[in-house]
């Protein structure tokens, strides 16, 4: 059965810090790794990462994929209390190449909580 | 361009009925999934449509069900409702073809059994 763990399951830091979340999975027929965001109901779209070894940035958040030892690493920098929300990893598996959402597996999440 | 829409939002049911949940996805999106999320469980695959076909289908009973359109507009339907399956539940919609693509989700609808 595939499997996603996520750790730590909650964070609380300070405005200012930087924090490393954590990914790690058991999947069939891995196809992409993907980060998401959710604060109150839609899951909203961060990362996607399907190659070892490759960062990929946008603003102060970063992740990286290392598909030997099945985790990724998603990090946030100079947190911001807007950064307070719910972070999934989600892995992707399928046999075909038929796109994006072909049975996404999700961790339990990392609630991260940032006070002033 | 207009995101992923559910409808409706929100729904209180009881015990025993049923209920259909709807989701039209971003234009010109092919493949729709659909998610349960509770707080024990997390998010939880439910199956996912294609070309108006199910390509996938997450460990849920029978009592869950669902269609496509061909329009790829999608409803969920869930019989014989029991207190368990109050939950939010999410759609996602995705491009389909040769390069992985992102799923993008909409707001979910939000189900009360009582």
């Amino acid at each position: 059965e595939d499997k996603v763990v996520q750790s730590p399951l909650s964070l609380v830091v300070h405005e200012g810090d930087t924090v490393t979340l954590n990914c790690s999975y058991e999947v069939t027929n891995f196809r992409s790794l993907l980060w998401y965001k959710q604060e109150k109901k839609a899951p909203t779209f961060l990362f996607m990462l399907t190659s070892s070894g490759i960062e990929k940035k946008s603003g102060r958040l970063s992740s990286i994929l290392d598909k030997k030892e099945l985790f990724s690493i998603l990090n946030i920098t100079a947190t911001q209390t807007g950064d307070s929300a719910v972070y999934l990893c989600a892995v992707e598996a399928g046999g075909r190449l038929t796109g994006g959402g072909n049975k996404l597996t999700f961790g339990t999440g990392t609630q991260l909580k940032v006070e002033l | 361009k207009a995101g992923v829409t559910q409808t409706p939002r929100y729904l209180i049911k009881t015990r025993g009925q049923q209920v259909t949940l709807s989701c039209s996805p971003i234009s010109g999106h092919r493949s729709v999934s659909w998610y349960q999320q509770t707080p024990g469980q997390g998010l939880q695959f439910l199956f996912e449509y294609f070309s108006e076909t199910q390509r996938n289908k997450g460990n849920f009973p029978g009592r869950f069900s669902g269609r496509q359109f061909s329009n790829s507009r999608s409803e969920m339907n869930v019989s014989t409702l029991e207190l368990g399956d109050s939950a939010l539940y999410l759609c996602a919609s995705s491009l389909v073809g040769r390069l992985n693509t992102e799923a993008f989700f909409g707001q979910g609808t939000r189900l009360t059994v009582v």
